[in-house]
């Protein structure tokens, strides 16, 4: 049974570029969140998409942006890249909008931007 | 305030020795608390749910304080691959927020 699957694993950018990262849930999740981890720091909430719509989003600029396709997976779209925005970004699925069984996460997709 | 916050670390522990971490949240409202763990580069994996009774698993013991919106866990006889971060996570509004995590090394 597969797990969550993201790609890329890695990818370098230039400042100013647009990047799509991609994440497969796990089988019989249907809510996919995003997060975005500094080096040193705890993952931070970016969105969370739910039957293909956008339920909750955290603290980010319009810059990043998302979509969930009928079949539960899900993209990260991040425009006009700045340097902080070098990153590891985490894919994280569940079965359960409350929650009550917590996410499981995708090995990520790290993020440099120059 | 921040929404989840851990003790800073880094823990350094010698095998064997028992320590223990703790995590305060805002958000009354949350229903779901969690403790993962994250190897080095690598992505956070779940370590255990925490229940408001308390629960354990092995060597690990999570509680809940819902009257002083804490959660703690402990690790006994600590072992030298117990060395990892660990980070609270706690339910808010349908999503889930994470502590900025307390690094472990357990030394021989």
């Amino acid at each position: 049974d597969a797990g969550v699957t993201q790609s890329p694993t890695h990818l370098i950018k230039t400042r100013g570029q647009q990047v799509t990262l991609r994440c497969s849930p796990k089988s019989g999740h249907d809510t996919v969140s995003w997060y975005q981890q500094a080096l040193g720091q705890g993952p931070q909430f970016i969105f969370q998409y739910y039957e293909e719509e956008e339920r909750q989003r955290g603290n980010f600029p319009d810059r990043f942006s998302g979509h969930q396709f009928p079949n539960y997976s899900s993209e990260l779209n991040v425009n006009a890249l700045l340097l902080g925005d070098s990153a590891l970004y985490l894919c994280a699925s569940t079965q359960d909008t409350t929650l009550f069984y917590g996410y499981t996460f995708g090995s990520g997709t790290r993020l440099t931007v120059v | 305030r921040k929404e989840v916050e851990q003790d800073p670390g880094p823990f350094n522990v010698p095998e064997g020795a028992t320590v223990a971490f703790n995590c305060t949240y805002s958000n009354s409202a949350s229903q779901s608390f969690f403790w993962y763990r994250q190897d080095c580069r690598k992505e956070p994996k779940l370590l255990m749910s925490v229940y408001s009774s308390g629960n354990e698993d092995g060597r690990f013991t999570a509680q809940l304080n819902r009257a002083s919106q804490y959660i703690s866990l402990l690790i006994r006889d600590s072992k030298l691959s117990d060395s990892a971060t660990y980070l609270c996570a706690v339910n808010g509004n349908n999503d889930m927020r994470f502590g900025a995590g307390t690094r472990l090394t357990v030394k021989p």
